[in-house]
C-alpha cells in the first residue's frame, strides 16, 4: 500500500463543472504538495501547505491533518485543466517528496 | 528565462552504455533532486544534494552517480544501463528555509531515456 493514495485515478468533467481529487497519506508530515504535470510532461508545483487552506485563482486547496486528508478542487473547470495532478508529503526533518500515483483529470467543453 | 533546466530532453542508446544527464538552475536555490517516474507515471526520489552535499540517497544502484559541481548544477551519470532504466528523469531544486525546513520544488522538463 502506498503512504500517499489519492482517488480517484482518472476523472472526466464537463466544462464548468466542480472538480474534487483527494488525497490521504498514512505517515507523518511537515508539508503537503499539490502538483500538476502536464500533458507535455512538464511538472508543476500548484501548492505546499501544512495547515487549512490555500486558494489560487479557480484552485483551493485543504488540508485536515488530524484526519491525515487533503482535497484539491478546481471551481468553473476549464479544458486546459486537463492533467494529472498529483499529492505528495515531505516527512519530517527529511527533505524529499513521496508521491501519490496522481489523478488523470480530462475536462471536455 | 529557465528556471532549471535539463539536456538532453531525449536520450535513446544502447544497452551496456553509459550517459550523462544534466541540470542546472538559475534560482539560487540550495537543494537540488533528481527524480525517476516510472513507465506507470510513479515518481520517486533517487537523490538529494544540499549546498553540494549528498543528502538523500535512496536505495539507487551504485550504476547511477550524481554529482555537483557547485550549488546551481546536479549532473546524473549512469554506467552499464539496463532495460529497466528507461524512464522520464526530473530534475527539481528548492530553497531551504533559514528555520531549517523546506520550499516547493521547482522541476526541469524532464529527460525522457530509452534503453534499447
Amino acid at each position: 500500500k502506498n503512504e500517499v493514495e489519492q482517488s480517484p485515478q482518472n476523472l472526466t468533467a464537463q466544462e464548468g463543472e466542480f472538480i474534487t481529487i483527494n488525497c490521504s497519506y498514512s505517515v507523518g508530515i511537515s508539508a503537503l504538495h499539490w502538483l500538476q504535470q502536464h500533458p507535455g510532461g512538464g511538472i508543476v508545483s500548484l501548492f505546499m501547505l501544512s495547515s487549512g487552506k490555500k486558494k489560487h485563482g479557480r484552485l483551493i486547496a485543504t488540508i485536515n491533518i488530524q484526519e491525515k486528508h487533503s482535497s484539491l478542487h478546481i471551481t468553473a473547470s476549464h479544458p486546459r485543466d486537463s492533467a494529472v495532478y498529483i499529492c505528495a508529503v515531505t516527512p519530517p526533518l527529511i527533505d524529499k517528496l513521496i508521491f501519490g500515483t496522481g489523478t488523470r483529470l480530462q475536462v471536455f467543453p | 528565462d529557465t528556471a532549471v533546466s535539463q539536456t538532453p530532453k531525449y536520450l535513446v542508446t544502447q544497452m551496456g552504455n553509459d550517459k550523462s544527464i544534466k541540470c542546472e538552475q538559475n534560482l539560487g536555490h540550495d537543494t537540488m533532486y533528481w527524480y525517476k517516474q516510472d513507465s506507470k507515471k510513479f515518481l520517486k526520489i533517487m537523490f538529494s544534494y544540499n549546498n553540494k552535499e549528498l543528502i538523500i540517497n535512496e536505495t539507487v544502484p551504485n550504476r547511477f552517480s550524481p554529482k555537483s559541481p557547485d550549488k546551481a548544477h546536479l549532473n546524473l551519470h549512469i554506467n552499464s544501463l539496463e532495460l529497466g532504466d528507461s524512464a522520464v528523469y526530473f530534475c527539481a531544486s528548492s530553497q531551504t528555509t533559514s528555520g531549517g525546513g523546506y520550499n516547493e520544488q521547482f522541476f526541469g522538463p524532464g529527460t525522457r531515456l530509452t534503453v534499447l
